[in-house]
């Protein structure tokens, strides 16, 4: 069975930083490129970044580009996102999912919060 | 940006009753090797969003056959044929064609 499970989220003030972690299993990880989504408080879906299988390449909207880093380990079977700089629109519930060949997204992490605020 | 414009965004409906919902582009969605990067996902009250149609038209895995996604170019529409209890949640189209990648903003199916 597939899973992602997100971690790291948290309360933290305007300009500090935090890193979520999303462990996965059940599937080979360094066969997927992976996304970070995140969804504001009652809004809609966001991309935040993506990476490839063997993380030689990376990818940012420029809502976050600069201020945000995705990283993956795949001997360990974990992604990474280092967000530096947090404004106070960062603050959402951050899901990790598997993207597909097709370019979808079929598995989604159950999410984790994280709040910027002072 | 490619601006995703989903109609309505709200929507009822009975148990049995066949939906659907538009997701325009701003901008076409054919690449020019011919393909159509535009996608539809569920998301149900305190649920993480699921893959429902990939492709414009290809059921996710395990996704009941009542859903079908259609269209090209800049228009495209998702159909639930016989609403059930369990659709109710907000649907999403997705497009990853253009960069970034952007997300309609939403169509709440509620069940009366």
């Amino acid at each position: 069975e597939v899973q992602l499970v997100e971690s790291g989220g948290g309360l933290v003030q305007p300009g500090r930083s935090l890193k979520l972690s999303c462990v996965a299993s059940g599937f080979t990880f360094n066969n997927y490129w992976m996304t970070w989504i995140r969804q504001a408080p009652g809004k809609g879906l966001e991309w935040v970044a993506s990476i490839t299988n063997t993380g030689g390449s990376t990818y940012y909207p420029d809502s976050v580009k600069g201020r945000f880093t995705i990283s993956r380990d795949n001997a360990k079977s974990t992604l990474y996102l280092q967000m530096n700089s947090l404004r106070s629109e960062d603050t959402a519930t951050y899901y990790c999912t598997r993207a597909t060949d097709y370019g979808g997204h079929d598995y989604w992490g159950q999410g984790v919060m994280v709040t910027v605020s002072s | 940006d490619v601006v995703l414009t989903q109609t309505p965004s709200t929507l009822s409906a009975t148990i049995g009753q066949s939906v659907s919902i538009s997701c325009r582009s701003s901008q076409s969605l054919l690449d020019s090797a011919g393909n159509t990067y535009l996608y539809w996902y569920l998301q149900r009250p305190g649920q993480s969003p699921q893959l429902l149609i990939y492709l414009v038209s290809n059921l996710g895995s395990g996704v009941p056959n009542r859903f079908s996604g259609s269209g090209s170019g800049t228009d495209f529409t998702l159909k639930i044929s016989g609403v059930e209890a369990e659709d109710l949640g907000v649907y999403y189209c997705m497009q990853a064609t253009h960069a970034p990648l952007t997300f309609g903003s939403g169509t709440k199916l509620e069940i009366k």
